[in-house]
């Protein structure tokens, strides 16, 4: 059965420094990974995904992901934090293998602090 | 704006009541997902469907149903209500592709009293 964490609820960063949101997944396959970000009171928005080919996934806003076969991780990285960043972040999965479902994280909540 | 939308944005409603929450998929979009938020359970999902058809489901409960129409929009029906179900309810969509991008509408935000 696909699986994914994030083994942080809440990430708290300084304005400008570097933020990483961590996700580890699980899959009988090879692996569909999504990043997604919800504001207060708005649904999620896409942020980016791996499906195949370059490791290093470029997204919206400056946000970036690895993807890491070998540790089945999907780190999303900023190099420089925004206060406007602050929101709640969610990984996603899905087996490419079969099956429809996409399984969501649990969410990290991201603090930007000025 | 994600071109996902539904109606209506809140709902109250007493236990033991039933509602349709609806959703119109972006134009050309042929899946539907429905997803329920609440704040212990973080984002679960519940059901797909693709062209009319269901094709995955997930963690939902006997009290609820789903379908999609001919013109795909998708209706989620929920009844029995009980206090748990209060939560935010939201549908995304996506074309057919492989490693499909899902799409989310803003929610309705349903409250059981």
């Amino acid at each position: 059965a696909q699986s994914v964490a994030q083994p942080e609820d809440q990430v708290n960063v300084a304005e400008g420094n570097p933020l990483t949101v961590k996700c580890t997944y699980s899959v009988s396959g090879n692996p569909y990974l999504f990043w997604y970000v919800q504001y207060p009171n708005r649904g999620l928005q896409f942020l980016l995904k791996y499906i195949t080919g370059d490791n290093l996934v470029k997204g919206s806003y400056g946000f970036e992901a690895e993807f890491n076969k070998s540790q089945t991780s999907f780190h999303l990285k900023k190099p420089s934090a925004l206060v406007s960043d602050s929101a709640l972040y969610f990984c996603a999965v899905r087996d490419s293998g079969g099956g429809f479902k996409t399984i969501f994280g649990a969410g990290t909540r991201l603090f930007v602090k000025a | 704006d994600s071109g996902v939308t539904q109606t209506p944005k809140h709902l109250i409603t007493a236990t033991g009541q039933r509602v349709t929450l609806r959703c119109s998929p972006r134009s050309g979009d042929l899946s539907v997902y429905w997803y329920q938020q609440s704040l212990d359970q973080g984002l679960q999902f519940l059901i797909q469907y693709y062209n009319g058809e269901e094709r995955a489901k997930g963690n939902i409960l006997e009290r609820f149903s789903a379908q999609q129409f001919p013109d795909l929009h998708s209706e989620l029906n929920l009844s029995s209500l009980e206090l748990g179900d209060s939560a935010l309810y939201f549908c995304a969509s996506s074309t057919r592709t492989a490693g499909e991008t899902q799409y989310f509408g803003p929610g309705t935000r349903l409250l059981v009293l």
